[in-house]
């Protein structure tokens, strides 16, 4: 199976504050990368599909990037609701789906 | 607006079974694949099954393959996950999720989760 890895596990920062997270994959997955969102006691949600694609809703000051095995998740300018984890996806091996462990951004 | 419900979660002893549903609103349900995606108590995220939107293709997690089955009944816009054999590595909360298309493998949208807790 692809294994993906998330870095950092933890970052913490402050409400306005630009969040990098990274994600690695054991071998490449072209563009087949997606992220999610995952607020404390809630469902995951869709953030962004095939590496740099905003899913339906989410706000500009998420993005994507990167192909083959190494990508990132960019938020500007952090807002309240945005202090979650954030998963990486890969689905380039369908259907042997991967999850990274996940990145939690927590209030510095 | 796409509202996916599960239900049918609860405790059931090792070695039980149990039936996961979800009932979903708000798309063409046949014309995407459904798939269960499950969370163990303070953990990450586990694919488990997806199906196709005709029930033609199923697809299985090797850590469920044998024992979880996914079906679905388009008329009554349900996809079920059947599980036996549930041991203390299936407590989780298991989420229904709708793919972004017929078999893209990625989870659009996510019901509220159902929790499936295998006591010994």
């Amino acid at each position: 199976d692809i294994v993906l890895t998330q870095s950092p596990a933890t970052l913490s920062l402050s409400p306005g504050e630009r969040a990098t997270l990274s994600c690695r994959a054991s071998q490449s997955v072209l563009t087949y990368l997606d992220w999610y969102q995952q607020r404390p006691g809630q469902a995951p949600r869709l953030l962004m599909y095939d590496a740099s694609k905003r899913a339906t809703g989410i706000p500009a000051r998420f993005s994507g990037s990167g192909s083959g095995t190494d990508f990132t998740l960019t938020i500007n300018s952090l807002e309240p609701e945005d202090f979650a984890i954030y998963y990486c996806q890969q689905r380039s091996s369908w259907p042997r789906v991967t999850f990274g462990p996940g990145t939690k951004v927590d209030v510095k | 607006e796409v509202q996916l419900l599960e239900s049918g979660g609860g405790s059931v002893q090792s070695g039980g079974s149990l039936r996961l549903s979800c009932v979903a609103s708000g798309f063409n349900f046949n014309s995407y694949a459904m798939s269960w995606v499950r969370q163990a108590p303070g953990k990450g995220l586990e694919w488990v099954s997806t199906i196709g939107g005709s029930g033609g293709f199923t697809y299985y997690a090797d850590s469920v393959k044998g024992r979880f089955t996914i079906s679905r009944d388009n008329p009554k816009n349900t996809v079920y996950l059947e599980m036996s054999s549930l041991g203390g590595d299936d407590t989780a909360v298991y989420y229904c999720a709708k793919d972004s298309g017929y078999l893209n493998f990625n989870f659009e949208y996510w019901g509220q989760g159902a929790l499936v807790t295998v006591s010994s």
